[in-house]
């Protein structure tokens, strides 16, 4: 089955930019997207279609692709930025959604 | 604004069959697509299936034999039923509008809160 990779943690002091990458084989044909979940809470997208950002979504958060590999990119995190953020997409015919790991977010 | 709240039973016993609707305020179902999504505590999202409003399905591979989803237009309402459940299905169900006010149809932009389920 396909899947998407995430790291499981990424760690960065207030202020500075935090980097998520997520790979899969179909990302080349296929959008990718990223949630932020907090504890209790849904999931919330951030950013779509690679580098889309939704209404209300802060401009810190910005979206990139490059082959295999999508990413997402927090500038200036904040201490509210403390989250798990998952990537997801679709497999090469489109047809299944497939979410990625998640990556833990710890602002230090 | 549009929201999605998911009722259900929060307690299923093994073998059975969990069933979850999800109620869509603000705005009609018709010519949108939804989907059920789910989260074990502490662990990941995983994708159960797509309901299209014309009644197509896609289904999670892993999930396909055990998985029926509805949709009832006149209730504003679409359904998700899981058979033969176990341990393993005990999760967060979340409903969810699939992204193609976004442009992105495959995406999902307007989630239900979750309700929890377990099996036992």
């Amino acid at each position: 089955s396909y899947e998407l990779t995430q790291p499981p943690s990424v760690s960065v002091s207030p202020g500075q930019t935090a980097r998520i990458t997520c790979s899969g084989d179909a990302l080349p044909k296929q959008n990718g997207h990223w949630y932020q979940q907090k504890p209790g809470q849904a999931p919330v997208v951030v950013i779509y279609k690679d580098s889309e950002r939704p209404a209300g979504i802060p401009e810190r958060f910005s979206g990139s692709s490059s082959g295999t590999t999508v990413m997402l990119t927090i500038s200036g995190v904040q201490a509210e930025d403390e989250a798990d953020y998952y990537c997801q997409s679709a497999d090469s015919t489109g047809t299944y959604v497939v979410f990625g790991g998640g990556t833990k977010l710890t602002v230090l | 604004q549009v929201q999605l709240q998911e009722s259900g039973p929060g307690l299923v016993k093994p073998s059975e069959t969990l069933s979850l609707t999800c109620t869509v305020s603000g705005d009609s179902i018709s010519g949108l697509h939804w989907s059920w999504i789910r989260q074990p505590a502490g662990k990941g999202l995983e994708w159960i299936g797509r309901i299209y409003i014309s009644g197509r399905t896609n289904y999670n591979p892993a999930l396909n034999s055990r998985v029926t989803m509805s949709v009832d237009t006149s209730k504003n309402q679409f359904s998700l039923k899981l058979s033969s459940v176990t341990a393993a299905d005990t999760a967060v169900y979340y409903c969810a509008r699939d992204g193609i006010v976004l442009g992105a149809p495959d995406a999902f932009d307007i989630w239900g809160q979750g309700t929890m389920v377990t099996v036992s």
